[in-house]
């Protein structure tokens, strides 16, 4: 069985801050890890993924997120937020575990981006 | 990146009737894709996965008698809520497979049921 787990519901950041959202995941063989957006009323929009080779991901919107599989961690970074960020961000895992290819989401975060 | 449709975006709909969502993939075509069920201000819940031509699989605890998938093609499933009742009231998405256990989504449908 795999699972995610987003620490902090709420992030709330500066313009021009560094955005960082934490993720860890658990899963018995290797994961295929993602980041989606959700922007409200809407579906989600991939913003980066690891499936093998290079641990440290760029994304879309200057997303970047670095697997670590000695942390079972996969944090989404950004060097300095804009208003434009502002939305829910869910970090999700696939395996070959069940061969369905099914994504298992976390709870969710969401960033808030002030002025 | 590939796209994914849903129709309708949104509907309102009496207590005891049927309502059929649509997913569509645009540009490609999905032998796979999910639907998943969204409540206000939580996370995306698996509902079900949807293989071409052949039965859906349920997660535990969706009611396949109420919530009916049909992958008629390799563009096109539905989802139909029947008999709904208000505690149906929610976001409904889909997402089609991709390559490398990527799925692209669709926009949404947020269900009423009055």
């Amino acid at each position: 069985a795999q699972s995610v787990t987003q620490l902090g519901s709420h992030v709330s950041v500066s313009e021009g801050a560094l955005v960082l959202l934490r993720c860890n995941y658990s899963s018995s063989v290797p994961p295929y890890l993602f980041w989606y957006v959700q922007y409200p009323n809407q579906g989600l929009q991939l913003l980066l993924k690891y499936t093998t080779g290079a641990t440290l991901v760029k994304g879309i919107n200057g997303f970047e997120a670095e697997f670590k599989k000695s942390e079972t961690s996969f944090h989404l970074t950004k060097p300095s937020a804009h208003m434009s960020d502002a939305a829910e961000y869910f970090c999700a895992v696939s395996t070959l575990d069940t061969g369905r290819r099914a994504l298992t989401f976390g709870s969710g975060t969401r960033l808030q981006v002030q002025p | 990146g590939a796209v994914v449709s849903q129709h309708p975006s949104w509907v309102i709909c009496k207590s005891g009737t049927s309502v059929k969502i649509e997913c569509r993939s645009l540009d490609f075509q999905a032998t796979t894709m999910f639907w998943y069920r969204q409540f206000p201000k939580q996370s995306l819940m698996l509902m079900a996965t949807s293989n071409e031509g052949s039965k859906a699989t349920y997660e535990q605890g969706v009611e396949k008698d109420k919530f009916l998938i049909n992958h008629a093609s390799l563009t096109l499933s539905t989802l139909t809520v029947t008999s709904a009742h208000p505690e149906d009231s929610s976001f409904y998405i889909c997402s089609a497979a991709g390559t490398a256990y990527e799925q692209y989504f669709g926009p949404g449908t947020r269900l009423t049921v009055t």
